[in-house]
């Protein structure tokens, strides 16, 4: 079965800086999809970035990037240029390209600080 | 705003009762997924269903079940409640079953007093 780890329960960084979540997934698949989510205090899960594993190229969307290492199995997030609105759980979930579900880990909490 | 639209966004009932959670997809979607977080067991997965048709199952009580209708919205329903059934209840949605990103909406919050 596949799992989705996230080590770190919680995060910190300075507004402008630069921080880094980690993910760590075990599958024995070849073809399957990686997302950050983002859970702000008005709990709605807002979709952030994602990564197709058969692309080598890592997923960019503005602020947030992804380093992805299929051989490793680690999909980490960047955010640079935190603000004050990146505080935030952030989820770290993959899906199999032959099931629907998303399996997600037990995410890290971001502080932002002034 | 996704697109997915939950009611009611909060509940309060009591032990034993019954609740019906409900879920409007993305416009387009065919594809309507629950989801529950609670404190002690993170985001898991309930069900899935496809066009009207239930497609997974996932870590779901007997206590509940799931439906999705013809215009593909979908009802949750939750019955014999008790106190560990208290959660935030997302319901999701995705064009198809093929990899595409799957939508949360804001999710319903079940309190069981």
């Amino acid at each position: 079965a596949q799992t989705v780890t996230q080590s770190q329960p919680e995060m910190s960084v300075q507004e402008a800086e630069t921080v880094t979540l980690s993910c760590t997934y075990d599958t024995s698949e070849s073809d399957y999809y990686l997302f950050w989510y983002k859970q702000p205090p008005s709990r709605q899960m807002i979709l952030v970035i994602r990564q197709e594993a058969y692309k080598q190229q890592n997923a960019t969307e503005n602020r947030f990037s992804v380093n992805f290492q299929k051989a490793a199995k680690s999909f980490s997030l960047k955010i640079s240029d935190s603000q004050l609105g990146d505080a935030a759980m952030y989820f770290c979930a993959y899906r199999s390209d032959n099931t629907d579900k998303l399996i997600f880990g037990t995410g890290t909490r971001l502080q932002v600080f002034p | 705003d996704s697109g997915v639209t939950q009611t009611p966004k909060h509940l309060i009932t009591a032990t034993g009762q019954r609740v019906t959670l409900r879920c409007s997809p993305r416009s387009g979607d065919l594809s309507v997924y629950w989801y529950q977080q609670s404190l002690d067991q993170g985001l898991q997965f309930l069900i899935q269903y496809y066009n009207g048709e239930e497609r997974a199952k996932g870590n779901i009580l007997e206590r509940f079940s799931a439906q999705q209708f013809p215009d593909l919205h979908s009802e949750l329903n939750l019955s014999s409640l008790e106190l560990g059934d208290s959660a935030l209840y997302f319901c999701a949605s995705s064009v198809d079953i093929s990899g595409n990103t799957i939508y949360f909406g804001e999710g319903s919050w079940l309190t069981v007093v």
